[in-house]
């Protein structure tokens, strides 16, 4: 079946920093989302972007469908923004999700 | 408010019992999910529905049973016959199937055994 890898696994950031986190497939992909897991155990949609650039906020991502990755970008990341991110791809049956980046960010 | 609600937020079941998680959608989806995580893992698909008294296993179906015969809810079991279900269970839905629509979750519910 398909493979999703993320990294970094871990990041710590003082708040204010900017950060990118990736995302790998093994194989093409009809969907591709981006989750983010607060403390509380809530997932949160951030983008829906099978390929191309979206941005909200401060928060932007990149889909590269052909060279199978995508890229989550944080700016003037904030403590609120602490927590995993996991993205996750659909192709035919199998529904996958990536092990997530936790991230830490520091006052 | 149009949203996943997923009841209890925990659960406690002794070995032996069978317990249901319930997951009810008013946002008109079709499609509906189960996954479960474990602390530090990411989400493992279990059940999922396309539609009404439709539904399909996922990776991880074993000791598991679902239902759907209503659009708005699609109730989890979780059986006696599996051996290790302290998880943490997550519900989703979408407009129609995964690969059209984005995926919204429920707040979960945490199994515990006793």
């Amino acid at each position: 079946g398909i493979q999703v890898e993320q990294s970094p696994p871990d990041l710590i950031l003082q708040e204010g920093a900017n950060s990118t986190l990736r995302c790998n497939f093994s194989d093409s992909v009809n969907n591709l989302q981006w989750f983010h897991q607060n403390p509380w155990g809530q997932l949160i949609n951030l983008f829906y972007i099978p390929s191309g650039t979206k941005q909200n906020g401060r928060l932007s991502a990149t889909t590269v469908a052909t060279e199978r990755y995508s890229l989550l970008y944080i700016s003037s990341s904030q403590t609120t923004d602490s927590g995993v991110y996991f993205c996750a791809v659909e192709r035919g049956q199998n529904f996958v999700f990536g092990p997530g980046t936790r991230l830490s960010v520091l006052p | 408010d149009g949203g996943i609600t997923q009841s209890p937020k925990y659960l406690f079941r002794k070995e032996g019992q069978n317990v249901t998680l319930s997951c009810e959608q008013n946002l008109n989806h079709d499609a509906m999910y189960w996954y479960r995580q474990d602390p530090g893992q990411g989400l493992r698909l279990i059940y999922y529905s396309q539609i009404v008294n439709d539904f399909q296993k996922g990776d991880i179906a074993e000791g598991y049973s679902v239902s759907r015969e209503k659009k708005e809810s699609f109730p989890l079991t979780v059986t006696s016959a599996q051996k290790n279900p302290t998880a943490f269970y997550l519900c989703a839905s979408s407009f129609d199937r995964w690969g059209n629509q984005p995926q919204h979750f429920g707040d979960g519910t945490r199994l515990s055994i006793l």
